[in-house]
């Protein structure tokens, strides 16, 4: 089995502050880990992804998560935060191994973005 | 290349009515899934096929919902008869790996 938590459902940072969003996993089996963002009226798109390779990773817009797996955690962040970055960030996990491929979200997380 | 399209973007239907949502994967895709997000939830998994055939279908909340996906292109998620506890945001994605999966813009359903 698996989870995800996403720590606080709601974060405000101040445009050109640093974004912290929290992400906790569990997993029986190494996982895969995701971040996706959803912008306001559009899909889901993936911010960047964790396959077993560097545990820092880099995704797209500045963002990037180091997985920690003493901590069981996969924490997203941006050095400065940008107007275009308010949106709902999604944590998910998928195993690594087998069929079963299917995504475990958490629960989301809308960032604000204050001028 | 273009990306995971789903139809309609919005449905209002009355229960007891009957609807069908409409996945179009990216081409060459042989993965499709179907997650569903009600409001205030998690968006939680509904099923996978790998072409036409269901992988798995463990996340299917009750026998109201069929899936189908022929010929291993697009697929239909059929809810009959619908419930209020249906509405929700259906999204729909696809893989040619394991490692990412391409999101549609999703279906928002409203059962009144």
């Amino acid at each position: 089995a698996q989870s995800v938590t996403q720590l606080g459902s709601h974060v405000s940072v101040s445009e050109g502050a640093l974004v912290l969003l929290r992400c906790n996993y569990s997993s029986s089996v190494p996982p895969y880990l995701f971040w996706y963002v959803q912008y306001p009226n559009q899909g889901l798109q993936l911010l960047l992804k964790y396959t077993s390779a560097a545990t820092l990773v880099k995704g797209i817009n500045g963002f990037e998560a180091e997985f920690k797996k003493s901590e069981t955690s996969f924490h997203l962040t941006k050095p400065s935060a940008h107007m275009s970055d308010a949106a709902e960030y999604f944590c998910a996990v998928s195993h690594s191994s087998g069929s079963a491929r299917q995504l475990t979200f958490g629960s989301g997380t809308q960032l604000t973005v204050l001028p | 290349e273009a990306g995971v399209t789903q139809f309609p973007s919005h449905s209002v239907i009355e229960k007891g009515q009957t609807v069908t949502l409409r996945c179009d994967p990216i081409s060459g895709h042989d993965n499709l899934y179907w997650y569903r997000r009600v409001m205030g939830k998690e968006i939680k998994f509904l099923l996978h096929f790998v072409k036409e055939s269901k992988q798995d279908e463990s996340g299917m909340p009750n026998n109201r919902f069929l899936a189908e996906r022929t010929g291993g292109t697009y697929s239909t998620l059929k809810v009959q008869p619908a419930e209020l506890e249906d509405s929700g945001v259906y999204f729909c994605a696809s893989s040619r790996t394991a490692y990412e999966q391409y999101f549609g813009p999703g279906t928002r359903l409203t059962v009144t």
